[in-house]
């Protein structure tokens, strides 16, 4: 079985540009997640998808970053303008079903913004 | 806001020692679950104990649940140096909400 795939695995980019991630999860699950992980801590979840629906986006800082899963397959996470803050490791996962599923990750996109 | 905080932060062992991370959490929950995540790369999923259990074990790990105290803890045993790693706790509160992580336990194991 494929794993969750992310591209790219790297980008650097200078703040106010723009940047974006995709995501393929793993063939017939449902959710999918984005989460940033700063350096030293703990994934934080940006948007979950049910299918191609959004679940929960309390998170997202809708101002500058958006988030798509067409056809409720692969997803793409967009940020514009990027901000020094917005150096992290952007993690897509994906589970079965929705709620306290294992999840399952994909390698993340580290991204710098200078 | 992250529920679970991992205890201690940072371990480091001697290979084949013991290792021992804690997670306090703050509301109840429907399972707890521990992943691994090695630098540069995703978290892995290692066990996942339902809130009416209270201890699971998976080859060299073992995990225990006290939903009375709110707290979870992950024992490896006979540690390698592969296990070096982060180790967090993501707790799940039921009623389709997601899971939340803690802030990890960075553990090395010294060969």
């Amino acid at each position: 079985e494929a794993g969750v795939a992310q591209s790219p695995r790297y980008k650097i980019i200078e703040k106010r540009q723009s940047v974006a991630f995709w995501c393929n999860p793993i063939s017939g699950h449902a959710t999918l997640y984005w989460y940033q992980q700063i350096l030293g801590q703990g994934p934080k979840l940006l948007i979950q998808f049910q299918n191609n629906g959004v679940v929960d986006d309390s998170q997202l800082p809708k101002d500058r970053f958006s988030a798509e899963r067409l056809k409720g397959v692969d997803s793409t996470l967009k940020i514009q303008p990027a901000k020094l803050e917005d150096s992290a490791v952007y993690l897509c996962a994906s589970s079965l079903r929705r709620g306290g599923e294992t999840q399952y990750f994909g390698p993340g996109t580290r991204l710098l913004v200078l | 806001s992250q529920q679970g905080e991992e205890d201690p932060q940072a371990l480091s062992i001697q290979e084949g020692e013991n290792a021992t991370m804690n997670c306090s959490y703050k509301t109840s929950i429907n399972n707890l679950q521990w992943y691994r995540q090695n630098s540069g790369r995703g978290l892995v999923h290692l066990i996942l104990i339902r809130s009416n259990e209270r201890e699971k074990h998976s080859g060299r790990l073992r995990v225990t649940l006290d939903t009375s105290k709110k707290s979870s803890s992950l024992l490896i045993t006979a540690s390698r140096a592969a296990d070096t790693a982060s180790y967090f706790c993501a707790t799940d509160p039921g009623s389709a909400r997601q899971l939340t992580f803690g802030s990890g336990t960075q553990l090395t194991v010294l060969p």
